[in-house]
């Protein structure tokens, strides 16, 4: 069965500062990678998808991620953090089987 | 276009009733999902709709039951409530369902926040 772990439960970072979310998967297949943030109070929306090709995404506000697929990992990265970044990251893994996700990260951003 | 929309948004039960969740997918998917977050457990998959027909199951009891219109819209059923189902339930839809192999993008809906006393 496919499992999704994120390593970072919490992580407070000043303005500014550049973020990089862990997330690796166990699954041997193909699979598609998500990560969906949810701001305070809103619902769950995609940052940025990978399905095949350029293991380099780049995703909505700056955000990115690299697919590596020798270490089954599929990092969320942004080179400078703003205040409105404050949130919960989620990474998410479909194989075989509907949507697995990390238990989320928790993103607080002080100025 | 509309995004997913859920009815309720809150709801308050007591524990032994029973709840009935709806999800309008966005116009044209046929594939509905609904999963459970909790601060303990996190996101969990509790089924999946496609053209009517439960094509994935999680693992949750018996007691989470879901159907799908044909006009893909969906709806779930939790009976003999328990505290532990206090819980936000979200619903997702897309085009295809999943292990379908192709670009499969889920779109979440708001949620409605299930409060057990």
């Amino acid at each position: 069965a496919q499992s999704v772990s994120q390593h970072n439960h919490h992580v407070i970072l000043s303005e500014a500062a550049s973020l990089e979310l862990g997330c690796n998967y166990s699954y041997g297949g193909t699979v598609n990678l998500f990560w969906y943030v949810q701001y305070p109070g809103q619902h769950l929306q995609l940052l940025l998808k990978y399905f095949s090709g350029d293991p380099l995404v780049k995703g909505i506000k700056g955000f990115e991620a690299e697919f590596i697929k020798s270490k089954f990992s599929f990092n969320l990265r942004k080179p400078s953090v703003q205040w409105s970044d404050t949130a919960e990251y989620f990474c998410a893994v479909e194989g075989n089987t509907p949507l697995v996700f990390g238990k989320g990260t928790r993103l607080s951003v002080i100025a | 276009k509309a995004g997913v929309t859920q009815t309720p948004r809150y709801l308050i039960k007591t524990r032994g009733q029973q709840v009935t969740l709806s999800c309008s997918p966005i116009s044209g998917h046929r594939s509905v999902s609904w999963y459970q977050q909790t601060p303990g457990q996190g996101l969990q998959f509790l089924f999946e709709y496609f053209s009517e027909t439960q094509r994935n199951k999680g693992n949750f009891p018996g007691r989470f039951s879901g159907r799908q219109f044909s006009n893909s819209r969906s709806e779930m059923n939790v009976s003999t409530l328990e505290l532990g189902d206090s819980a936000l339930y979200l619903c997702a839809s897309s085009f295809i369902f999943a292990g379908t192999s192709g670009e499969n993008e889920q779109f979440f809906g708001p949620g409605t926040r299930l409060t057990v006393l």
